[in-house]
């Protein structure tokens, strides 16, 4: 268990719908991180927030926005969703510090049908 | 344009042998590597980490060794035991300057180990 939980585990919903993931990070980290795993392609970086400000983005689509909550939790919204959006979503969160491991919850796993 | 690469999608060893997976990589400004394991239905579990002021690190079994001139690292599982079945992910990344980065993941090596 890495102590980093996202919910909901499973998630079906139509095209043209919106969803949102939720993360919460291991007790003590101030930066998430947000992953897509599609079936042929391998994880990839969509945006990291670090204390509530966003601090990078990566492949994330104009679609997908995120917010990380003054609690630390994390929240990632995909609008206007379409097949091709099915994949599963990882939450990962890390210390601020000379090392970078990140840790990562189950995922979401998301199908859009 | 892949940064990370993972040549072999797949391994195979037996029991008690050495279990040795590659991966290569193209940006030079990455001066930090990890290596993650993964099996069905669950996140990525981070297994062991190098440093680019090194060029090897050693866990247990696991060893990753680092070869900055060919951009290329390594991790090394010996013995390699059936409980190491699983799909193992390189990943790299650029902290230099006290901020962290996000990792930009290979596509994986599944390795099977058979006893």
């Amino acid at each position: 268990d890495s102590g980093v939980t996202q919910t909901p585990k499973h998630l079906i919903t139509a095209t043209g719908q919106r969803v949102t993931l939720r993360c919460s990070p291991r007790s003590g980290d101030l930066s998430v991180y947000w992953y897509q795993q599609s079936l042929d392609q391998g994880l990839q970086f969509l945006i990291q927030y670090y204390n509530g400000e966003e601090r990078a983005k990566g492949n994330i689509l104009e679609r997908f926005s995120a917010q990380q909550f003054p609690d630390l939790h994390s929240e990632l919204n995909l609008s206007s969703l379409e097949l091709g959006d099915s994949a599963l979503y990882f939450c990962a969160s890390s210390v601020v510090g000379i090392s970078n491991e990140q840790y990562f919850g189950p995922g979401t796993r998301l199908t859009v049908t | 344009d892949q940064q990370v690469k993972q040549n072999s999608p797949s391994l195979s060893v037996q029991e008690g042998r050495i279990s040795i997976l590659n991966c290569d990589y193209t940006n030079s400004m990455f001066d930090y590597f990890l290596w993650y394991k993964k099996y069905p239905a669950e996140g990525p579990t981070f297994l062991i980490s190098i440093s680019s002021i090194k060029d090897k690190n050693e866990d247990g079994r696991f060893t990753v060794f680092l070869n900055k001139s060919a951009k290329h690292l390594s991790l090394h599982i010996v013995p390699s035991q059936p409980g190491d079945s699983a799909v193992y992910f390189c990943a790299a990344s650029t902290i230099s300057g006290g901020s962290q980065g996000n990792l930009i993941f290979g596509k994986g090596t599944k390795l099977s180990v058979k006893p």
